[in-house]
């Protein structure tokens, strides 16, 4: 079965400090990747997506993610973490044509002063 | 504005009622989505609908029903057969059944 993998269910960095949050896709197939955040109490945002084309994306609020084939991985990064970052994070892979996006479990980012 | 809306944000049951939550979009999406979601475990699919009159069983669909009579419309039942009712519900919806936009989510709190 296609899964997706975050690892680590809590991040921990210092305010100003790199932000790397993992993902890990099971397929053979090129997939479209996605990363959204959700905020306490809110609905999911998307920050970035990759389909085809270049393998390092831009997202919003200063996030980006690089597409790795050869290691099935689709990892989130921020050079510099904000207070204002602090939410939880969720990777997602559409794979096939089922009109479903399969979810990682989550990784909450906290930063800390 | 385009986007999708869920109504209420926060609504309140006593145990054996069924309770329908709304969500309405217009953003002219074919397909729409309801999941769950618990501390701790993500989102889990509910149901989901790629088209008017049509809708299918996503991984956790026992206790829940939906209809989909307007494209704009995907309201969800909780009925008093789901065990545990008490969850976050998010509405989505998606053009292409890839890209997901989210509603603010209806947090339900079953006593």
């Amino acid at each position: 079965a296609q899964s997706v993998t975050q690892l680590g269910s809590h991040v921990s960095v210092s305010e100003g400090a790199l932000v790397l949050l993992r993902c890990n896709y099971s397929s053979s197939v090129p997939p479209y990747l996605f990363w959204y955040v959700q905020y306490p109490n809110q609905g999911l945002q998307l920050l970035l997506k990759y389909t085809t084309g270049a393998t390092l994306v831009k997202g919003i609020n200063g996030f980006e993610a690089e597409f790795k084939k050869s290691e099935t991985s689709f990892h989130l990064t921020k050079p510099s973490a904000h207070m204002s970052d602090a939410a939880e994070y969720f990777c997602a892979v559409y794979m096939d044509s089922n009109y479903q996006l399969i979810w990682g479990a989550g990784t909450k980012l906290i930063i800390k002063p | 504005d385009g986007g999708i809306t869920q109504s209420p944000k926060y609504l309140f049951r006593k145990e054996g009622q069924n309770v329908t939550l709304s969500c309405e979009q217009n953003l002219n999406h074919d397909a729409m989505y309801w999941y769950r979601q618990d501390p701790g475990q993500g989102l889990r699919l509910i149901y989901y609908s790629q088209i008017v009159n049509d809708f299918q069983k996503g991984d956790i669909a026992e206790g829940y029903s939906v209809s989909r009579e307007k494209k704009e419309s995907f309201p969800l039942t909780v009925t008093s057969a789901q065990k545990n009712p008490t969850a976050f519900y998010l509405c989505a919806s998606s053009l292409t059944g890839r890209e997901q936009y989210f509603g603010p989510g209806t947090r339900l709190t079953v006593t």
